[in-house]
């Protein structure tokens, strides 16, 4: 069965620092993988999405971004975070040929400081 | 643009009472899919509906997706605590694209 990681959990960090989450799938090969981004009671914001080693398209300008070294491993990065980037990071993942299903991970809540 | 708007935006009921929560559109979609979110976790897949008028049954959630399938429902029977959450319908990309369409959403608070 597939499953999907995503770390760290839980992450405070102070404006102006650096930020690496990670994301890795297992149990299937060549997904689509995503990044959300779901402000405190809202609904989810797409930041970036790749269908390939390498390939990453950019839904929303920012000071993000994303990177996939490895068919399954998806990776959100900033160099430099800002208050605003504070927020409830999810990963997610799809197949091409499926009916539309996407299956997200646990999620990282991040608090900029 | 294909656009998901739910309602109600918000509920809360008390245990045991019944609830419908809908999801409706002005663009066909091939499939919609139903999510849970429980605070701090990540949306879970409930249901996927695909064919217009479909019913389709999980425990006590009932959903339906339209004849037209521009729209879906979800229905709730006797309410429970643990139905707490925050429930997203989601419809696919377009052909062409990869963008999933996702519901403004609805919170719902079962008080026990």
């Amino acid at each position: 069965s597939q499953t999907i990681h995503q770390w760290p959990a839980t992450l405070v960090q102070p404006v102006g620092s650096p930020l690496s989450l990670e994301c890795t799938v297992e149990g299937t090969s060549n997904p689509n993988l995503y990044w959300y981004r779901q402000a405190a009671g809202r609904g989810l914001q797409l930041l970036f999405y790749s269908v390939g080693i390498g390939q990453i398209s950019s839904e929303v300008p920012q000071n993000l971004s994303a990177s996939r070294p490895q068919d399954r491993q998806f990776i959100l990065s900033s160099k430099k975070l800002l208050l605003s980037d504070s927020g409830f990071y999810l990963c997610a993942w799809s197949v091409l040929a499926g009916m539309g299903e996407q299956y997200f991970g646990p999620g990282t809540r991040l608090t900029v400081t | 643009t294909q656009l998901l708007e739910q309602s109600p935006q918000f509920l809360s009921i008390q245990e045991g009472e019944n609830l419908t929560v809908y999801c409706n559109s002005s663009s066909v979609f091939s499939s919609l899919q139903w999510y849970r979110q429980e605070p701090g976790e990540g949306p879970v897949l409930l249901v996927t509906v695909v064919t217009g008028g479909e019913v389709k049954k999980l425990k006590r959630l009932t959903f339906q997706f339209g004849d037209a399938r521009k729209d879906s429902s979800l229905h709730i029977t006797a309410a429970q605590p643990g139905d707490t959450g925050l429930y997203l319908c989601a419809g696919p990309p377009q052909s062409g694209t990869y963008k999933y369409i996702f519901g403004t959403g609805t919170r719902l608070k079962v008080l026990a």
